[in-house]
């Protein structure tokens, strides 16, 4: 079956610990991105990708990085400097352009402590 | 900047009844604007795509409008089933870049 994982679903971790949220697609789709979704408010665009080695900061990218060596994979990285991590993340991926649908997957709930 | 706006409260419909969400927007000109449905604790699922020279797009039981005067599209979910309970997201095309802008969604709920 063609989608997006991402892993793992829930990831509990402690404040000023670094982690990374996994996101792999096999829709042979150049167009991946990361959003946040936090209660009461629109998903929110962390960072996108429009090709294999090349990402874009969205409108909250601070204290998050990313990577995309690979056309299937666009880790998320959370990092101690992001001041509040604790979000619903969710990862899609698309054909280019805003005609298009976008794919998600099923999210990753992250609470720091 | 651009805002979207939907329908904070939820919605509560009885079903065989036709749930009607609202989307409107301020400050932008989309060239397209998509709903997709999400379920509590999973990602959003895509459901209908309207073209700004497009009034009107149906699938089944759906049907959206898109009206670029008013900045406003419907989204209307016919015969409603308790099935069709969910939140409601509708995005708008950045037209410059890849990007879409997400409205907060409406929590549809479907009464049997």
């Amino acid at each position: 079956d063609g989608g997006i994982t991402q892993s793992p679903k829930y990831l509990f971790r402690k404040e000023g610990q670094n982690v990374t949220l996994s996101c792999e697609q096999n829709l042979n789709h150049d167009a991946m991105y990361w959003y946040r979704q936090d209660p009461g408010q629109g998903l929110r665009l962390i960072y996108y990708s429009q090709i294999v080695n090349d990402f874009q900061k969205g409108d909250i990218a601070e204290g998050y990085s990313v990577s995309r060596e690979k056309k299937e994979s666009f880790p998320l990285t959370v990092t101690s400097a992001q001041k509040n991590p604790t979000a619903f993340y969710l990862c899609a991926s698309s054909e280019p352009g805003g005609a298009y649908e976008q794919y998600f997957g099923p999210g990753t709930r992250l609470t720091v402590t | 900047s651009q805002k979207i706006e939907q329908n904070s409260e939820a919605l509560n419909i009885q079903e065989g009844k036709t749930a009607t969400l609202t989307c409107n927007y301020t400050n932008y000109s989309p060239a397209y604007l998509q709903w997709y449905r999400q379920d509590p604790g999973r990602g959003p699922v895509f459901l209908l795509l309207i073209r700004e020279n497009e009034k009107e797009k149906r699938k089944e039981r759906l049907k959206v409008t898109f009206d670029t005067t008013l900045k406003q599209s419907l989204f209307h979910i016919t015969a409603s089933q308790p099935a069709d309970s969910a939140t409601y997201l509708c995005a708008l095309d950045m037209d410059s870049n890849y990007q879409l802008i997400w409205g907060a969604g409406t929590k549809l709920i479907i009464k049997p």
